[in-house]
């Protein structure tokens, strides 16, 4: 089974601290992303990557950034953290789409963060 | 940009079956996605259905996709306690990217 394991099933911090929101899949997955969800908003996509040391920026990439290291872990970095970044961080990862038929997502358990 | 829309909430009795229902607006949609998360979890791939495919059945599972109408749709037959979970439709078009929709939240009542 395709596993993805995300650092931290909670985090509190306070504004204007840095946040590392670590993710590690262990399927030599190429892809991998980085979502919140918040009520009413579903999924958003910050950033994703396609391969190590690449990144391409989603829909919401303001006042985020990532690193991808190593292929087989995707980092989500707050610099600043601020109140409005308080939402459910959700990691996924997926082969390239040539290498399997069906081109699907596998998700972590996800990261609630909360700002003060 | 591309949109997966869905209704936020519903509601059914237990027994019952439940239809929770999804437009989406890019015509080049090659996959459409079903995915359940349970309370204080991550997503999980519950179904999936090709453009070119009009229905799908997997047990309780039944996804009617109409491709004319861009409208997709999730069946639950003899709806369960169990069932009760926020569900979310996904379109993607092999870009190694997904759109998903806000999420339907299924309430079971016994």
């Amino acid at each position: 089974d395709v596993k993805v394991t995300q650092s931290s099933r909670y985090l509190v911090k306070r504004t204007g601290e840095k946040v590392f929101l670590e993710c590690v899949q262990d399927m030599d997955h190429e892809n991998m992303f980085w979502y919140r969800q918040d009520p009413g908003l579903g999924l958003r996509l910050i950033y994703f990557s396609y391969d190590v040391k690449m990144k391409e920026k989603g829909d919401i990439p303001e006042g985020y950034s990532v690193s991808r290291e190593k292929k087989e872990r995707f980092s989500l970095i707050l610099e600043s953290a601020s109140t409005n970044q308080t939402s459910m961080y959700l990691c996924a990862s997926s082969p390239n789409w040539k290498r399997e038929f069906v081109d699907t997502q596998y998700f972590g358990p996800g990261t609630r963060l909360t700002v003060l | 940009g591309e949109d997966v829309e869905q209704s936020l909430f519903l509601s059914v009795r237990e027994g019952d079956s439940s239809v929770i229902n999804c437009t989406y607006t890019d015509s080049s949609s090659t996959y459409l996605y079903w995915y359940k998360q349970e309370p204080g979890a991550g997503l999980q791939l519950l179904t999936y259905i090709f453009s070119n495919m009009d229905m799908k059945q997997d047990q309780r599972l039944t996804v009617l996709l109409n491709k004319k109408d861009k409208h997709l749709s999730l069946r639950i037959a003899d709806t369960q306690t169990g069932d009760s979970a926020i569900y979310f439709c996904a379109e993607s078009n092999n870009n190694n990217d997904m759109r998903f929709g806000a999420g339907t939240r299924l309430t079971v009542k016994p």
